[in-house]
């Protein structure tokens, strides 16, 4: 069953706290990319991997950091430094350059307090 | 990437059809036009996408004037279940897409 896993589906993290959200494909796809959706927006970009062992920062990178280190897996860290990180983060995913379909994640909604 | 408008909210009923337009006036010439639709708590999915004329599959129609400065998400007999956001993106030949905040449809009964 092809597809995107997010883990945890709800996660709760106490003030100046990293935590690293979870990202797999299974779709065989070159592209991975973190968005991030906050109440009543739209979805923002955080970062994207166009292959593995690279990665570009999106609309807004600010306080994140990410690594391709397999195809597979794209996981996000959220650091300290990020300064309002309560939010639902998606993660996505295409086959290829020229392609525009993207596959979303079911998403994680991270609670900071 | 074009900027894209759309109306903020539409209302419907069951059984009717709805359509949704989306202006992108500084569209270019390799640029698609794709739709995508999310219901709360889930990831976007991708609904159709075309380039010019009229596109349809199993869910909806994409109808696209000459100039392409504007588009139409056609959904036809809509259901309770079609309650949605649905986003109009240009997708040019990069990598990347933009979101706006997208259309909240509610269909009622």
């Amino acid at each position: 069953d092809g597809g995107i896993t997010q883990s945890p589906k709800y996660l709760f993290r106490k003030e100046g706290q990293n935590v690293t959200l979870s990202c797999e494909q299974n779709l065989n796809h070159d592209a991975m990319y973190w968005y991030r959706q906050d109440p009543g927006q739209g979805l923002r970009l955080i970062y994207y991997s166009q292959i593995v062992n690279d990665f570009q920062k999106g609309d807004i990178a600010e306080g994140y950091s990410v690594s391709r280190e397999k195809k597979e897996s794209f996981p996000l860290t959220v650091t300290s430094a990020q300064k309002n990180p309560t939010a639902f983060y998606l993660c996505a995913s295409k086959s290829g350059h020229g392609a525009y379909e993207q596959y979303f994640g079911p998403g994680t909604r991270l609670t900071v307090t | 990437l074009a900027k894209t408008t759309q109306p903020i909210s539409m209302d419907s009923y069951e059984g009717q059809e709805v359509n949704i337009t989306c202006s992108h006036n500084n569209i270019a010439t390799n640029d698609y036009i794709t739709w995508y639709q999310q219901f709360p708590s889930q990831g976007p999915r991708f609904i159709i996408q075309g380039y010019k004329t009229k596109v349809t599959n199993e869910v909806a129609s994409l109808f696209i004037p000459a100039d392409r400065k504007s588009s139409t998400l056609s959904l036809p007999r809509v259901s309770l279940s079609d309650t949605a956001v649905y986003y109009c993106l240009i997708t040019g030949g990069g990598n990347k897409l933009t979101f706006g905040t997208g259309t909240q449809l509610k269909v009622e009964l």
